[in-house]
């Protein structure tokens, strides 16, 4: 069965320090991949998508279809990235979207 | 048009009750999705609609789940005689010609 994993729960970083979240999946095809992020008391919203590649609010994520893994980087972390952030799979376009467990992220002062 | 909406924000229910579930997409948007979230899980896939037809539905998806989106446009799900172990943050969608999904804020449901 097609499964995202993100093995971390709770990533605790210094501001100003880089940031890796990891994600892998299990799917033999071509899926599209996502990052979705939840900030404190918000709704869950899209960060970024790998067929965009481009980065937002300076994160980036390249798609490793060899490794299949699709890891969310940050160079410079900031406070205000503190956030629940959520790998997703989709198989098809316009389907479902098969989430990861979350990593919480921490940005300490 | 501010986005997906969803009524109620918070439902407490006791055990055995049915319960209904409203969401409002994006206006523009044909593809609607519900997805189920417990505590430190990632969201999980219930059921989805392009227009009016329900086109997937979880193998988990208990029969006491039903989910209608008779025109098209807002969605119901309904649980029917509810359970402790349904009690969870439920979370609707709606997805347009890209592949991107916007969700709502979601209705967070406490079985007693």
């Amino acid at each position: 069965a097609q499964r995202v994993t993100q093995p971390e729960k709770l990533l605790s970083v210094f501001k100003g320090a880089p940031v890796e979240l990891k994600c892998n999946y299990s799917y033999s095809g071509s899926p599209e991949l996502f990052w979705y992020v939840q900030y404190s008391r918000q709704r869950l919203q899209l960060l970024l998508r790998h067929i965009s590649r481009e980065s937002i609010k300076g994160f980036t994520a390249d798609l490793n279809k060899g490794e299949t893994s699709f890891h969310l980087k940050k160079p410079f972390a900031q406070e205000e990235d503190s956030a629940m952030y959520y790998c997703a799979l989709s198989l098809v376009q316009g389907g479902k979207l098969i989430f990861g467990q979350g990593t919480e992220l921490s940005v300490k002062p | 048009d501010t986005g997906v909406s969803q009524d109620p924000r918070h439902k407490i229910t006791k055990r055995g009750q049915n319960v209904t579930f409203r969401c409002d997409p994006i206006s523009e948007h044909n593809r609607l999705y519900w997805y189920r979230q417990t505590l430190g899980q990632g969201p999980e896939f219930l059921t989805y609609f392009q227009n009016e037809a329900q086109l997937e539905k979880s193998r988990l998806l208990s029969d006491r789940f039903s989910a209608e989106r008779p025109k098209g446009s807002f969605s119901t799900l309904e649980i029917q005689r509810t359970e402790q172990g349904d009690s969870a943050m439920y979370l609707c969608a709606s997805g347009g010609i890209n592949n991107e999904q916007f969700f709502g804020p979601g209705t967070r449901l406490t079985v007693l």
